[in-house]
């Protein structure tokens, strides 16, 4: 069945490093893929997305690459900040489709 | 403009017992859905709804039903508690369907006894 493989489960880097999570998709006609972050005891929430036109998204410091022949995508953080922890997900859908499919989630700590 | 709330945000059940859990949004928002977060499993869809009057089984529907009466609001019942669906539950919203953002509720924290 379709499903979205994410990587690493948890993750922790020093302030100002980048962080980067990888996803992989089984649905090759999947055409967004949306990441959201979850802070501790709130609700998920879009930080970024891209659709299967575009290769690489940015907005400020995050940015999104997506490679349709293989498959994945990457979100990217750079100079992260203590308030960058949290838990990210991503996540593949199609237009037509009738499920978007997360991936089971990362868990990044930024440690000051 | 609220978004999506859902109610109630926690509560405590015992095997065999049941309860509606209400997301109501004010987005005018076709698409709706219902998501259970369990640790180490990431989001997955239990019900959802493509319009008002419209119902779908998603990943995990076992032991769920669900209702769109009004297109504000989509309600999720569970007829016979046990402690397996003890979880988080999430509604989400979105305006057109899946290529488009999701707009989750707050959250309601279930524990089944």
């Amino acid at each position: 069945g379709e499903n979205v493989e994410q990587h690493p489960s948890t993750l922790s880097v020093q302030e100002g490093d980048s962080a980067v999570i990888k996803c992989t998709y089984s649905d090759s006609a999947s055409n967004y893929f949306p990441w959201y972050k979850q802070e501790l005891g709130k609700r998920p929430q879009l930080i970024i997305d891209i659709r299967s036109n575009v290769g690489e998204k940015k907005d400020q410091r995050i940015a999104v690459t997506l490679n349709k022949t293989a498959k994945h995508f990457s979100l990217h953080i750079t100079e992260t900040q203590p308030e960058d922890s949290a838990v990210y997900f991503c996540a593949a859908s199609r237009r037509g489709g009738f499920k978007t499919i997360f991936g089971a989630g990362t868990r990044l700590f930024v440690k000051a | 403009n609220a978004g999506v709330t859902q109610t109630p945000k926690f509560r405590v059940l015992k095997t065999g017992q049941s309860m509606t859990l209400l997301c109501a949004q004010d987005m005018n928002h076709e698409y709706m859905y219902w998501y259970r977060q369990d640790p180490g499993m990431g989001l997955r869809l239990i019900h959802y709804s493509v319009g008002e009057g419209t119902t779908a089984k998603g990943e995990v529907p076992d032991g769920y039903n669900v209702s769109r009466l009004k297109k504000q609001n989509f309600l999720l019942g569970l007829e016979s508690a046990a402690p397996s669906q003890t979880s988080v539950y999430f509604c989400a919203s979105s305006l057109t369907g899946l290529d488009t953002e999701a707009f989750f509720g707050q959250g309601t924290r279930l524990t089944v006894v």
